[in-house]
């Protein structure tokens, strides 16, 4: 069965810090990737995703993630966090040989102080 | 832009009743998806569709039915509700692709509260 990991539930950090938000994901076979977002009373919408090629992909908003086969992680960046990026947080897989059914991480709580 | 759209956004239904949630997709998608949000659990999936009259369980599918008989619709049924189902119910469509390689779009989630 996949799983999907992110290691932090609650970050904590000042505007113009540098972010990174872990995600592990466990799953043998060939998988798809995503990052989403929920701003506060919003539904969750794509912040980034991959599927194949280049294991570095851009998204919306300054956000990067980078896909390490090895390491079966799919971590998100931002060099310099805003206030508007407090949020919570969703990595999750989709396993391309199981119907593309997603399994999505607990979430990880942004809030960026002013 | 895609708008998938749930009939509420707060429902308070008392133990026991048979409740039905709603859930309705403008952009012919394919796959359609029930998740259940809990603080801390992050979102676990009730069931999926991925076709008409086409269901399959995902994680937790105890105590809950879904029909799809139209591509647009896809319902959650809670047989007999119980005061465990108190939580967030989002439901999600996306393009069928391959392997699932298509991003999932929200609606903005039913609070069901189950006194």
């Amino acid at each position: 069965a996949q799983s999907v990991s992110q290691h932090n539930h609650h970050v904590i950090l000042s505007e113009a810090a540098s972010l990174e938000l872990g995600c592990n994901y466990s799953y043998g076979g060939t998988v798809n990737l995503f990052w989403y977002v929920q701003y506060p009373g919003q539904h969750l919408q794509l912040l980034l995703k991959y599927f194949s090629g280049d294991p570095l992909v851009k998204g919306i908003k300054g956000f990067e993630a980078e896909f390490i086969k090895s390491k079966f992680s799919f971590n998100l960046r931002k060099p310099s966090v805003q206030w508007s990026d407090t949020a919570e947080y969703f990595c999750a897989v989709n396993a391309r040989t199981n119907a593309g059914k997603s399994t999505f991480g607990d979430g990880t709580t942004l809030t960026v102080k002013p | 832009d895609v708008k998938v759209t749930q009939s509420s956004r707060y429902l308070v239904k008392r133990t026991g009743e048979k409740v039905f949630l709603e859930c309705v997709q403008d952009m012919d998608h394919e796959n359609m998806f029930w998740y259940r949000q809990d603080p801390g659990l992050g979102l676990r999936l009730i069931y999926f569709s991925y076709d008409v009259k086409m269901k399959e369980k995902g994680d937790i599918p105890e105590g809950y039915s879904v029909s799809r008989e139209k591509k647009e619709r896809f319902s959650l049924i809670l047989e007999s509700a119980s005061t465990n189902q108190t939580s967030m119910y989002l439901c999600a469509s996306r393009p069928g692709g391959e392997g699932g390689n298509q991003p999932q779009h929200f609606g903005d989630g039913t609070r069901l509260s189950i006194l």
